[in-house]
């Protein structure tokens, strides 16, 4: 089953804004990790984040996570249109369960 | 960084038929390894935990006998979609625990499914 929730489903944004992804998931955590993933494709690695961290910086990339909460949230900002793919978060305790996804568009 | 392989990448057979995919860490070692299946336009979805050198533990709607899993060495887990049907179309992707951490996972780049 899926650990979580993703919002929004989907979002579209014009090249150069920022993109905000939340994430919130149900159980205890031993860390987050957000992903990228282009249609038909892999899952590419962004970030990842631990239970005891509360932001985390990978170039444009913004994660914060909020154990009390029990949510993240992903900021790309200066977005461009290769951004454009599905983003997932994943909660690791064992094992990794996937939430729902956010579709991102950025319109060049 | 660590490298997952899966063969084949693509694989599409008949119905009734029995498909084994294979999954590979390359330079690691992996005592765990999980299947996921992703559905079009859907997240991916915990299948199975493959332990090396014992049984799988699978998850609550998922058919053991159907997907059989075998994780017989460090390095190696294989999936088998046994008398595969349309519905088994779907895009399955592995990870790969590396062995004496408990949070550094590894995915596969997928296998894309389809049963005519």
């Amino acid at each position: 089953s899926q650990q979580g929730e993703e919002d929004p489903q989907a979002l579209s944004i014009q090249e150069g804004e920022n993109a905000t992804m939340n994430c919130s998931y149900k159980t205890s955590i031993n860390n987050l990790q957000w992903y990228r993933q282009n249609s038909g494709r892999g899952l590419v690695h962004l970030i990842l984040i631990r239970s005891n961290e509360r932001e985390k910086h990978s170039g444009r990339l913004r994660v914060t996570l909020d154990t009390s909460k029990k949510s993240s949230s992903l900021l790309i900002t200066a977005s461009r249109a290769a951004d454009t793919a599905s983003y997932f978060c994943a909660t690791f305790n064992n094992d990794m369960r996937f939430g729902a996804g956010t579709r991102l568009t950025v319109k060049p | 960084g660590a490298v997952v392989s899966q063969h084949p990448s693509r694989v599409i057979c008949k119905s009734g038929t029995s498909v084994k995919i294979e999954c590979r860490s390359l330079d690691f070692q992996a005592t765990t390894m999980f299947w996921y299946r992703q559905f079009p336009k859907q997240s991916l979805m915990l299948m199975a935990t493959s332990n090396e050198g014992s049984k799988a533990t699978y998850e609550q709607g998922v058919e053991k006998d159907k997907f059989l899993i075998n994780h017989a060495s460090l390095t190696l887990s294989t999936l088998t979609v046994t008398s595969a049907h349309p519905e088994d179309s779907s895009f399955y992707i592995c990870s790969a625990l590396l062995a004496g951490s408990t949070d550094t996972q590894y995915f596969g780049p997928g296998t894309r499914l389809t049963v005519l």
